[in-house]
């Protein structure tokens, strides 16, 4: 398996433009979860979702970010409008029920979007 | 609030020698507890784990001890190697929750 994929793996774009990153999970994963790295604040864990259904938002800090996930193999986190204090790596995880059913479960994440907003 | 902290942003040691690393927790219910490693421009990767009915768990070089009355557990690598040098995260769970609670991290150098 390839792993958690995420695409772009940068971004920079100008204060005011709508960004998009993008994530495909590991196939048979039905957990995916969406993070955000800063060096204040470290791992931060924004939105999640269990079967395509979104569980816990409270991680989102505005209005202005938003999570959709369609189907099993894809989810966006858009950020409309983007500002510069939304630079971060954001990071995607997926994981396996079959881990959770036993007691051992563990995310497998992406290698992350590095977003500059200027 | 900080739930799991990580008070030590860095540490340095020397090659062949023990790396602890060190993590507190402030919420009692955390059952399952678990260590990510990370490389600079890649995602973070599971390293190790432990659930509470246990208070140590090994795994080559690397064991995790927990304390639960104290609520602190700690990352023992022996003997250090010069690809350990990453930024570790410590996370906390509990097994009826999805959410896994990580730290800010704390970055190993390995000094030659």
């Amino acid at each position: 398996d390839a792993g958690v994929i995420q695409s772009p793996r940068h971004e920079v774009t100008e204060m005011g433009q709508e960004v998009t990153l993008r994530c495909k999970p590991i196939s048979g994963h039905n957990s995916l979860f969406w993070y955000r790295q800063t060096m204040m604040r470290g791992l931060e864990l924004l939105i999640y979702f269990n079967n395509n259904v979104p569980i816990d938002d409270s991680g989102m800090p505005e209005d202005r970010f938003s999570a959709k996930m369609p189907n099993a193999s894809f989810s966006t986190l858009k950020i409309q409008p983007s500002e510069p204090r939304d630079s971060a790596v954001y990071f995607c995880a997926s994981s396996d029920p079959r881990d959770r059913a036993k007691g051992t479960d563990t995310q497998y994440f992406g290698p992350g979007t590095r977003l500059t907003v200027l | 609030d900080q739930q799991v902290k990580q008070n030590s942003p860095s540490l340095s040691v020397q090659e062949g020698r023990i790396s602890i690393l060190n993590c507190d927790y402030t919420n009692s219910m955390f059952d399952y507890f678990l260590w990510y490693k990370k490389y600079p421009a890649e995602g973070p990767t599971f390293l190790i784990s432990i659930s509470s009915i246990k208070d140590k768990n090994e795994d080559g070089r690397f064991t995790v001890f927990l304390n639960k009355s104290a609520k602190h557990l700690s990352l023992h690598i022996v003997p250090s190697q010069p690809g350990d040098s990453a930024v570790y995260f410590c996370a906390a769970s509990q097994v009826w929750d999805d959410k896994i609670i990580f730290g800010k991290g704390t970055r190993l150098h390995i000094l030659p």
